[in-house]
């Protein structure tokens, strides 16, 4: 799986749009990038993926760029609930079951 | 839906005791996980299981056993437990197969060795 690279801490003001950036700067063409998060003390929660196409849903919307070096998780109207770790992963599709490997991620702090 | 739930929620144990740690999930996901959670260390995968009858060996194997009897449920044992498997341990599912490789997590258990 390719390694991902996001900035250590972010401040968001409540109410406004959160926007996380990853470098995934050697991904592979079968690659997918997923988000997902960690609120203290919880199990981390799942928030998106995708593969080349840009993608939305109740939670969140995920940017990919065209070369899919880079991608961006925005969360449109950042709520104190939102404050969490943010986890970038790049990982290949398997029929099997494996680790899936979280980095040290980005900590969002909403702001009220 | 419930997801995947955990049992119990926290755990105080007195090293050298059996115990076992429930997981059960209601999304007829063919594959689970547990894993474990330390500060500075990020999760690890100490057991997985593809399907129904099958189990599989992880980063972090040692001191833990599982079984995976039927597709819900997938129980984690420290047979004697000890100081060092003091952890924050998540269960996880996932489709597997030919299905999606998303995995969900359980809420956790909180177990503390003395």
């Amino acid at each position: 799986d390719a390694k991902t690279t996001q900035p250590t801490s972010m401040d968001c003001a409540e109410g406004r749009a959160a926007n996380l950036p990853c470098n995934h700067s050697t991904i592979s063409g079968n690659e997918y990038v997923y988000w997902y998060r960690q609120i203290h003390s919880q199990g981390p929660q799942y928030i998106i993926h995708g593969l080349k196409n840009n993608e939305t849903n109740e939670m969140a919307s995920l940017i990919i760029t065209e070369d899919r070096k880079s991608s961006t998780l925005i969360l449109p109207h950042a709520t104190l609930r939102d404050t969490a770790v943010y986890y970038c992963i790049v990982r290949s599709p398997s029929g099997s079951a494996r680790q899936l490997t979280f980095g040290s991620g980005t900590q969002l702090t909403v702001l009220p | 839906i419930a997801g995947i739930t955990q049992a119990p929620t926290s755990q105080i144990l007195a090293a050298g005791r059996r115990m076992t740690l429930r997981c059960t999930q209601d999304m007829r996901h063919n594959a689970m996980y547990w894993y474990r959670q330390d500060l500075g260390l990020g999760l690890r995968l100490i057991h997985y299981s593809n399907t129904a009858g099958t189990t599989g060996k992880g980063e972090v194997p040692d001191g833990y056993s599982v079984s995976r009897a039927n597709t819900d449920d997938f129980p984690l044992t420290l047979a004697s437990a000890v100081p060092s498997q003091t952890s924050v341990y998540f269960c996880a599912s996932s489709e597997g197969l030919a299905g999606s490789d998303t995995q969900y997590f359980g809420p956790g258990t909180r177990l503390t060795v003395l």
